[in-house]
């Protein structure tokens, strides 16, 4: 079946460093692909999406690129700062009626002012 | 506002009680989706609605879990005889069709707590 596995966590960082948060994913054919990120006492929200191979997606500083070759969709941010604490999900979704979505685990980031 | 609403917010429950939960999709969205989180986990799929039709519930985890949205619009997810094990977070979401494209607007959630 599909799965998305994301790096274990928590992360913690200080205030301007560089965050990668690696995200593999196993499925057949070709999902789009999603970060989310919940930040605390809100709902999830869209972060940036990639719909083929070589995509990018970025928003807010944020970038992610579909590599079908490695089946990875890593997020990285130049500088992170303190409001960018939050849990970060890995997901993909196919095309079709039921477009659910399959998440990671997620991963806790905390950045240290 | 203008975007999916849940409610309640939090329930607690003794274990054996039945519980409704309530998702305010956003208006006119056709699709409309329940995922469960439980605490350290990403969420996970319970089932699928377009309009009034229930067309996967193959994410249910038991016979517990019923889902419906008679009028296509707001949708009921409830279990019966509730377990400890079913202390998550319930999460609902809408996007506007059928189209695996369209965002999906995901609502705060209900946070459930079975005693």
């Amino acid at each position: 079946g599909n799965s998305v596995t994301q790096m274990e966590g928590p992360v913690t960082l200080s205030e301007e460093a560089f965050l990668t948060i690696n995200c593999t994913y196993t499925a057949t054919g070709y999902p789009s692909l999603f970060w989310y990120v919940q930040y605390p006492g809100e709902g999830l929200q869209l972060l940036l999406k990639a719909t083929k191979a070589d995509d990018k997606g970025s928003n807010k500083g944020f970038e992610a690129t579909y590599r079908k070759e490695t089946t990875s969709f890593h997020l990285e941010k130049g500088s992170v700062q303190v409001s960018d604490s939050a849990v970060y999900f890995c997901a993909l979704r196919y095309t079709g009626a039921n477009s659910k979505l399959t998440f990671g685990k997620g991963i806790t980031l905390s950045v240290r002012p | 506002g203008a975007g999916v609403s849940q409610s309640p917010r939090y329930k607690v429950a003794k274990r054996g009680q039945d519980v409704a939960l309530r998702c305010d999709p956003i208006s006119g969205h056709v699709s409309l989706f329940w995922y469960q989180q439980a605490l350290g986990q990403g969420p996970e799929f319970l089932t699928y609605f377009q309009n009034e039709a229930q067309l996967d519930k193959s994410g249910l985890p038991s016979d517990r879990f019923f889902a419906e949205r008679p009028e296509g619009s707001v949708s009921t997810l409830k279990i019966q005889r509730t377990q400890q094990e079913d202390s998550a977070v319930y999460l609902c979401a809408s996007s506007p069709s059928t189209g695996g494209n369209q965002p999906q607007h995901f609502g705060d959630g209900t946070r459930l707590s079975i005693l």
